[in-house]
């Protein structure tokens, strides 16, 4: 199972982006239970997101978490200098196993 | 507050084995999952091994099964991961994770990692 997601993506300061997150076997649903994670490099991640769109404590509600068509999606509303980081979604697909998607680059600018 | 902390990473040969650890703090951690998680270096997050509450369910990534083992001491809140016959793509930093609990299939914290070099 390979889970899909933009390798890179750019937005302006007070942008509007949003990220994406697929699975090869087909539509991701609520049963994957997708989380966001973010990643400053050379930090651990901090959960951000989960069971498709429930912020964790702390998140600012300018991070939005949905499914768009057959992907999870993660959005960023009115982006910050900040928010440049690694974002990777993670995906139950049963059996015991959770699968990360290769990660998203985000760069503000 | 929770904490997660790794320690035991180092340097070993292929073909060799490693002990890591995870002592965990700030929670109840007898009724939580747990799992292990790592990085290979300028790479993506990969899942590697998933332990239940109680010790007694394991599930492990294809890349490492049958040759690492999850396992825990709820009486001293330690997670370890017995990796053998190590290869040189097993080379990451290895973060364990506290499972989010309440059916929600997610890792809700993170250590900081501890680094593997197999070389």
């Amino acid at each position: 199972t390979v889970v899909t997601q933009e390798a890179s993506l750019s937005v302006s300061p007070g942008g509007t982006v949003t990220l994406t997150c697929g699975l090869s076997s087909g539509s991701v649903s609520d049963s994957n239970y997708p989380s966001w994670h973010q990643q400053i490099p050379g930090q651990a991640p901090r959960m951000l997101i989960y069971s498709r769109n429930i912020r964790s404590s702390g998140v600012p509600d300018r991070f939005s978490g949905s499914i768009l068509g057959n992907k999870a999606a993660l959005t960023i509303t009115g982006a910050q200098a900040d928010d440049e980081s690694d974002y990777y979604c993670l995906l139950y697909v049963g059996g015991g196993i959770w699968v990360f998607g290769g990660g998203t680059k985000l760069t503000v600018l | 507050q929770v904490q997660l902390v790794e320690s035991g990473g180092g340097v070993v040969q292929p073909g060799g084995s490693l002990r890591l650890s995870c002592a965990a703090s700030g929670f109840r951690f007898r009724n939580y999952n747990m799992h292990w998680v790592r990085q290979a270096p300028g790479k993506g997050l990969e899942w590697v091994a998933f332990i239940r509450y109680d010790g007694n369910d394991e599930y492990y990534a294809d890349s490492v099964k049958g040759r690492f083992t999850v396992s825990r001491d709820n009486s001293k809140s330690t997670m370890f991961l017995q990796m053998n016959s190590l290869r040189t793509e097993d080379t990451a930093v290895y973060h364990c994770a506290k499972d989010s609990g309440r059916d929600l299939y997610t890792l809700d914290y993170w250590g900081q990692g501890a680094l593997v070099t197999v070389s």
